[in-house]
This record gives C-alpha cells, sequence and structure tokens, in this order.
C-alpha cells in the first residue's frame, strides 16, 4: 500500500465549476501539506502549502486538511481551461530530515 | 519561471550508457533534491545535498550518484542504464536543509526527459 494515495483521474469538469481533488495518507506522523500543480512537460509548481489541520484560502484555492481522517483536499473555484493540469499532493513529516512523499497526482480537464 | 535550471531537456541513449544530468539552484538555495517521475510510480525521491554534503537518500540505486559542487550545482550520475530508467528526472531546490519544523519551500525545475532504448 502507497503512503499516499490520489486517484489519477482524469476529472473532467466544465469551466465554471467547482472542483474537489483529494488525497488520503496513512502516515499519521505528517504534519505538512502541499499542493503543487503540474503543467504538462514542466516541473511542479507549489500551489498550496499547509501544516497540520485546518483550512487555507489563496484566492480561487482552498486548501484542507483533515488530520483525523487522513485526508486532504483542494477546491478550486470558478475553473477556467488553464487549470487543466495535473494536480500532485504531498507531504511531510516533522522530526528529523523527512522527505517530501507526493502522491501519483490527478489530471484535471476543464472545458471551455 | 522557479528560477532552477536543468540541462539537457531531452536525453536519448541505450541500454548500459552513462549519462549525466545537471541543475542549478535558485540564487541563494543552498539545498538541491533530486526526483524521478515516471508514469506508475509518479515523483520519488532520490537524495538529497545541502551546501555540497548529501543529507538524506531516497529510493536511489547504486547505479545512480549525484554530488553538487562549491558553486551549489548539481549533477546526478545515472550508469548501466536500463530500459526502467526511461523517466522524468527533476531537481529542486531550497533555502533550508529540509529539517524539522522548516516550512522549507522546494522550486522544481522544468526537468530532463531521459529515454533509454
Amino acid at each position: 500500500q502507497k503512503e499516499v494515495e490520489q486517484d489519477p483521474g482524469p476529472l473532467s469538469v466544465p469551466e465554471g465549476a467547482i472542483v474537489s481533488l483529494n488525497c488520503t495518507y496513512s502516515n499519521s506522523a505528517f504534519q505538512y501539506f502541499m499542493w503543487y500543480r503540474q503543467y504538462s512537460r514542466k516541473g511542479p509548481e507549489l500551489l498550496m502549502y499547509t501544516y497540520s489541520s485546518g483550512n487555507k484560502e489563496d484566492g480561487r484555492f482552498t486548501a484542507q486538511v483533515d488530520k483525523s481522517s487522513k485526508y486532504i483536499s483542494l477546491f478550486i473555484r470558478d475553473s477556467q481551461p488553464s487549470d487543466s493540469a495535473t494536480y500532485l499532493c504531498a507531504m511531510r513529516g516533522n522530526t528529523g530530515f523527512q522527505k517530501l512523499v507526493f502522491g501519483t497526482g490527478t489530471r484535471l480537464l476543464v472545458s471551455p | 519561471d522557479s528560477g532552477v535550471t536543468q540541462t539537457p531537456k531531452h536525453l536519448i541513449t541505450a541500454t548500459g550508457q552513462r549519462v549525466t544530468l545537471r541543475c542549478s539552484p535558485r540564487s541563494g538555495d543552498l539545498s538541491v533534491y533530486w526526483y524521478q517521475q515516471s508514469l506508475d510510480q509518479g515523483l520519488q525521491f532520490l537524495i538529497q545535498y545541502y551546501n555540497g554534503e548529501e543529507r538524506a537518500k531516497g529510493n536511489i540505486l547504486e547505479r545512480f550518484s549525484a554530488q553538487q559542487f562549491p558553486d551549489l550545482h548539481s549533477e546526478l550520475n545515472l550508469s548501466s542504464l536500463e530500459l526502467g530508467d526511461s523517466a522524468l528526472y527533476f531537481c529542486a531546490s531550497s533555502s533550508q536543509m529540509g529539517l524539522a519544523g522548516s516550512t522549507d519551500t522546494q522550486y522544481f525545475g522544468p526537468g530532463t526527459r531521459l529515454t533509454v532504448l
């Protein structure tokens, strides 16, 4: 079983829809949670960074962490065709050096 | 543009060969991380260097090695290449060591696409 599970998609939505992307994890030591966006043939780009549980909002993006359920989400409001990309969740622990553990990514397609 | 540069963009080689991938971190960043991304495995951490010293190892094969030079650029050497080594190789950099309690953010380069025939 992988430490981080993420539905690969693709997830297809019309422009303007609210998108929900999710990851589940098994390691309760994870404390830092990130969402990266990766366009085709490009490197991952950091979108959101959250420590421990709770919500964080940045423009059209909201990240949620529920540590009791080991579940994190990224919501995209008013989705745009330019949001079409692969979204990777990543997480790490809080003791010593902790490598980033990534989900395999969810491919999102937003149609005009 | 993240500020992290990687060369070459594409590399096509044969099984059994050796290649070197190069990474220049963002200005001021001391940590360099190497990752491998394949379709079925996602992004896998390979190795981290901080200010010239190896700090952490992940799922790096013995056929692979890396180093970070005094000017902080890093090279990843892949030898005795196999078909299964075909993947995207990413370099990331950050300003800190990546230890507990730090909100260390990793910035990724554009990657090198390696094809082993």
